[in-house]
């Protein structure tokens, strides 16, 4: 199967960090995305990790790959709220990506 | 400035009133595809392409058609809307071969009564 899973909902405080998590069932991906949607916006990439690496960091980003357990998750450090939107993790097969539900990220001043 | 382009934003129209989703990239990607969202099912894949004149089906093909008779443009068309395909739908777009993710439009919301 190809599902990718995320949890609905998170809320932290401004200046906290974030861990958005993500399971996927498909051990055949090749790359791992997150992308964030700001309310009436599309989709706008984050960043992205190859299948082999375990982790990626990005200015205030980190993304961690645990292949063993099929599970990606995204740490924003020091989460403004401009960070406040709904954050998807995908996953690139062969021909297609396949998006999780998406994790809703409210930031609390 | 590099961007995918759909159009329109909004629509509402009536049950069974064929419509077309217009989208347009200017990156000279291979890749472009359309996704509609609904709450909690998060992003679901309705069409693809990987190139001019080969079109595939995604995860919820039924009910739409698409066409790639040129690289930068890639319509999506519901026949007989019914109100299940009430949605927001995107395009995006992508080079093939390349692990840059998409470039998405900015969404059409579609409503159908």
């Amino acid at each position: 199967g190809e599902d990718v899973e995320q949890s609905l909902f998170l809320s932290v405080r401004e200046g906290d960090s974030s861990v958005i998590n993500c399971t996927y069932t498909d051990s055949s991906s090749t790359y791992l995305y997150w992308y964030k949607q700001e309310p009436g916006a599309g989709l706008q990439l984050l960043t992205y990790i190859f299948s082999n690496m375990d982790m990626k960091q990005d200015q205030r980003l980190t993304v961690l790959l645990n292949k063993k357990d099929k599970h990606l998750s995204l740490r924003i450090a020091d989460t403004q709220t401009g960070d406040s939107a709904i954050y998807f993790c995908a996953r690139r097969g062969y021909q297609k990506v396949t998006f999780g539900t998406g994790t809703k990220l409210q930031v609390i001043p | 400035e590099a961007q995918v382009t759909q159009n329109p934003r909004y629509l509402i129209t009536v049950t069974g009133k064929k419509l077309t989703v217009t989208c347009s990239q200017n990156m000279n990607h291979e890749y472009m595809s359309w996704y509609r969202q609904d709450p909690g099912l998060g992003l679901r894949q309705i069409y693809y392409s990987m190139n001019v004149e080969v079109t595939d089906k995604g995860d919820v093909p039924e009910g739409y058609k698409v066409s790639r008779k040129e690289k930068r443009n890639f319509p999506l068309i519901l026949e007989s809307p019914s109100p299940n395909q009430t949605s927001l739908y995107f395009c995006a777009s992508r080079p093939t071969g390349d692990p840059s993710g998409y470039t998405f439009g900015s969404g059409t919301r579609l409503t159908v009564v």
